[in-house]
């Protein structure tokens, strides 16, 4: 069956600076999607990033990057030039046509 | 183009009384989904519509839920009798297809009294 966890429950990091949030997943499918989402506080949940398996290359928008590495079945997420509207609860989640998971998620504070 | 709206916003009701969340996709999405999200926690799918048919209701609890996604577009989720447990954010959100990108609504916020 898939998983998906996210081993920090918080982080915090200093503005300007870069974090890395961890997302581990299982499955035994071979091409499949994997999302980070972001849910500011009392705000909608929104896209940050998307990643293809079948892509070996890394996805990047903007200042969001992720490492994936397929074989190791991870998924961190990398936020460099950290700002204060970074905010948020990130959630790590894995769609497919058999079931739909989100990852507890990581409450990430950023101190001014 | 419109994003994902979802009604009411707020819900205060007491145990035992019925509930509904109404949803409207975005224009196209075939995908429908609805979560029930605890605080501090990662959403939870309650069901997952391709077009009209329910697809994923494995974690739906079919004794006191129900859903419906009438002409594949617009979905109504029922809660009846409403329990304490109950209590939580429901999210609707809705996609292209399975493996695209969700569009989430603001939500409906349940208290349960």
């Amino acid at each position: 069956a898939q998983t998906v966890t996210q081993s920090q429950p918080e982080m915090s990091v200093q503005e300007a600076e870069t974090v890395t949030l961890s997302c581990t997943y299982d499955t035994s499918e071979s091409d499949y999607y994997l999302f980070w989402y972001k849910q500011p506080p009392s705000r909608q949940m929104i896209l940050v990033i998307r990643q293809e398996a079948y892509k070996q290359q890394n996805a990047t928008e903007n200042r969001f990057s992720v490492n994936f590495q397929k074989a190791a079945k991870s998924f961190s997420l990398k936020i460099s030039d950290s700002q204060l509207g970074d905010a948020a609860m990130y959630f790590c989640a894995y769609p497919s046509y058999d079931k739909v998971i989100f990852g507890p998620g990581t409450s990430l504070s950023v101190i001014p | 183009e419109a994003g994902v709206v979802q009604s009411p916003r707020y819900k205060i009701i007491e145990k035992k009384q019925p509930v509904a969340f109404w949803c409207n996709p975005i224009s196209g999405h075939n995908t429908l989904y609805w979560y029930r999200q605890n605080l501090g926690q990662g959403p939870e799918l309650l069901i997952r519509y391709e077009n009209e048919e329910a697809v994923d209701d494995s974690q739906l609890p079919k004794d006191r839920f129900s859903a419906e996604r009438l002409k594949g577009v617009d979905s109504t989720l029922k809660i009846q009798p409403a329990e304490l447990g109950d209590s939580a954010v429901y999210l609707c959100a809705s996609s292209p297809w399975v493996a695209e990108t969700q569009y989430f609504g603001p939500g409906t916020r349940l208290l349960v009294l």
